[in-house]
């Protein structure tokens, strides 16, 4: 079946950029997408990026998309200390579910 | 701002209890879902609906049921509550083929 990986932990220093990886199976995904997860709360859609592009820019994100090997990345330019969070990676399978990654917790430490 | 709502932020329930978990989407929304999060686990899909009255089967169904007698509700039901669900509760709702929107989550425990 379909599978999404992340790595689980990401520490970085205040006003560095982050760059966070996930890995997909399924090569029929239409959209992939970015959430971001507060303490608490629930997930909010950071961004998502379509199967046919490679390059997503948004303000201080960019997702790349590596469709020939599976790889997502979410890169956050100047990262601030409201960036910590939890960032999961989901694809869209053939139905209208989303597969989600277990998440990557992003520390930002001054 | 569009918006799904879940009925409380936390509960505190006895086991064998039956728990009543509800959300509420104001998008028009024809999907819906019901996943659960834990630590080192992610989130795992319980149940989810694509109309009104249409339930199918998560990856982790076993103990719990779902009701969607309208459009907007998807309401989550726990049987017998165990401490084995113990959880943070999300709910979400999409139009088709489109990403979802979320809930702020139900955590709840089982005493």
């Amino acid at each position: 079946g379909e599978d999404v990986e992340q790595s689980l932990f990401l520490s970085v220093r205040e006003g560095d950029s982050s760059v966070i990886n996930c890995t997909y199976t399924d090569s029929s995904s239409t959209y992939l997408y970015w959430y971001k997860q507060e303490p608490g709360a629930g997930l909010q859609l950071l961004t998502y990026i379509f199967s046919n592009m490679d390059m997503k820019q948004d303000q201080r994100l960019t997702v790349l998309l590596n469709k020939k090997d599976k790889h997502l990345s979410l890169r956050i330019a100047d990262t601030q200390t409201g960036d910590s969070a939890i960032y999961f990676c989901a694809e869209s399978d053939n139905t209208d579910k989303l597969i989600f990654g277990t998440g990557t917790r992003l520390q930002v430490f001054p | 701002d569009v918006k799904v709502t879940q009925s409380s932020r936390y509960l505190v329930k006895r086991t064998g209890e039956k728990v009543f978990l509800e959300c509420v989407q104001d998008m028009d929304h024809e999907n819906m879902f019901w996943y659960r999060q834990d630590p080192g686990l992610g989130l795992r899909l319980i149940y989810f609906s694509y109309d009104v009255k249409m339930k199918e089967k998560g990856d982790i169904p076993e103990g719990y049921s779902v009701s969607r007698e309208k459009k907007e509700r998807f309401s989550l039901i726990l049987e017998s509550a165990s401490t084995n669900q113990t959880s943070m509760y999300l709910c979400a709702s999409s139009p088709p083929k489109k990403g979802y929107t979320f809930g702020s989550g139900t955590r709840l425990t089982v005493v």
